[in-house]
């Protein structure tokens, strides 16, 4: 069945650098895929639409200079957390809709954990 | 926000029927239901999803009442493994709500 992909599975970084994360989908092709984030004990918070070569779509409240997102192939999404500082630590999760095929079924990747220091 | 309404928790005795009720009146006619669950530090993970009738998979049943505003997801001998948030979401909604924190006790 279809899967979404999620690299790194978690990262510890400098505070100051930045940090990129991986969304692929395998054996479909994804238009659209979805960042969120996740702090302890809540539940997910949508981030932005990543649109196949087009610009990203952010929620309100979310900085898009801070959180660069690339779409650049129907398989691809790369989210790239820029200049990270702790409060960036957070459990970042991507998902794909799998589109009429699949009764608009969201797909989800494992999630990244990432820690600043 | 989201569009669905769950309770925020429930407990369930290992070896019983845990049944998580779902409330989603402004689903559209053609909208499917699905349900997922997330256990600590992992993505949600993908159970079912339907449209008006019953459905039943290797991991638990979907109850849909006629009127499509609700729905109940049923794991019909709950396991220590099975605890965890489970979320109900209309096939259109990016927005989770807070779901449901299932804890299985043994």
């Amino acid at each position: 069945g279809a899967v979404v992909s999620q690299h790194p599975s978690w990262v510890i970084c400098k505070s100051g650098t930045s940090v990129k994360i991986e969304c692929r989908s395998l054996d479909f092709q994804a238009t659209t895929m979805f960042w969120y984030r996740q702090f302890p004990k809540q539940s997910l918070m949508l981030m932005a639409t990543s649109n196949e070569g087009s610009k990203a779509t952010y929620e309100q409240g979310v900085e898009k200079d801070k959180f660069l997102i690339n779409h650049a192939s129907l398989t691809l999404s790369t989210l790239t957390v820029t200049s990270a500082h702790p409060e960036d630590s957070s459990f970042y999760i991507c998902s794909a809709r799998g589109g009429a095929l699949f009764n608009e079924k969201l797909f989800f990747g494992s999630g990244t954990q990432l820690s600043v220091l | 926000d989201a569009k669905t309404t769950q309770p925020p928790s429930m407990d369930c005795a290992e070896g019983r029927a845990a049944n998580l009720p779902c409330n989603h009146s402004t689903i559209s006619g053609n909208e499917y239901v699905y349900w997922y669950r997330q256990i600590h530090s992992q993505g949600p993970q993908y159970i079912i999803h339907g449209l008006k009738n019953n459905e039943t998979n290797e991991m638990a049943s979907l109850i849909i009442t006629e009127d499509r505003k609700s729905s109940t997801l049923i794991l019909p001998h709950a396991t220590l493994r099975d605890t965890a948030v489970y979320y109900c979401l209309q096939a259109r909604q990016l927005t989770f709500g807070s779901g449901t924190q299932l804890t299985v006790l043994p």
